[in-house]
């Protein structure tokens, strides 16, 4: 079967640094993605990592180890508009078509 | 606006009744998706189309649904005799397939409520 694992709840406090991971099972594996959703809004998606290593975009990091078939996303300095929902998607086939999506984690930041 | 729109944003319907589902793709993209997504759930895959070809399906839709996408432009989802396990949002994206390939780019959604 295809699995992505992520804890389902974080909470941290403004300014603090949060890593949401996630591991993942899946039949084909050519890349992982990273979505956010605020409540009642749409996925936006946040990074994309195809190769091993760290990907930065301004606060938001994310991390892929193929190898141990895991991932990060990293958000620094947060903010309490960064509380909402993060979603790992697996893209599992290389024309690109669907995207295997985790459960999610709710990430909930206080001032 | 230029993003992805999804036509109606709500929609209650009777158990039985038939309802379909418009989204607008963002104008250049050729490969449009359906998802599903019910709460506390990340989106769930449920076909895809490059142009006006349904290229995969999820095993998750059913006899009772079908995606059509005539002129490779906007698609349509439609739910025959709905159930109450029908109830959920219903996600569409769209994407190039120029930009990053774990890049799609998502509507507003049409939350289902079967009673």
């Amino acid at each position: 079967g295809q699995s992505l694992e992520q804890p389902s709840e974080v909470t941290a406090v403004e300014g603090a640094i949060v890593q949401i991971n996630c591991t993942y099972q899946t039949s084909g594996f050519y890349g992982l993605s990273w979505y956010q959703q605020h409540d009642g809004g749409a996925p936006t998606f946040l990074s994309y990592n195809a190769l091993d290593g760290l990907e930065e975009t301004g606060r938001f990091s994310s991390f892929l180890s193929r190898s141990d078939s895991y991932g990060y996303l990293l958000l620094q300095e947060l903010q309490m508009k960064d509380s909402a929902s993060y979603f790992c998607a697996v893209r599992n086939d290389q024309a690109g078509t669907a995207l295997i999506f985790g459960k999610g984690t709710t990430l909930s930041v206080s001032s | 606006d230029t993003g992805v729109s999804q036509d109606p944003r709500h929609k209650i319907t009777k158990r039985g009744q038939n309802v379909t589902f418009r989204c607008d793709p963002i104008s250049e993209h050729n490969r449009l998706y359906w998802y599903r997504q019910t709460l506390g759930q990340g989106p769930e895959f449920l076909t895809y189309f490059q142009n006006e070809a349904q290229l995969e399906k999820s095993r998750l839709l059913s006899d009772r649904f079908s995606a059509e996408r005539p002129k490779g432009s906007f698609s349509t989802l439609e739910i025959q005799r709905t159930e109450q396990g029908d109830s959920a949002m219903y996600l569409c994206a769209s994407s190039s397939g120029t930009e990053g390939m774990g890049e799609q780019f998502f509507g507003p959604g049409t939350r289902l409520t079967v009673l």
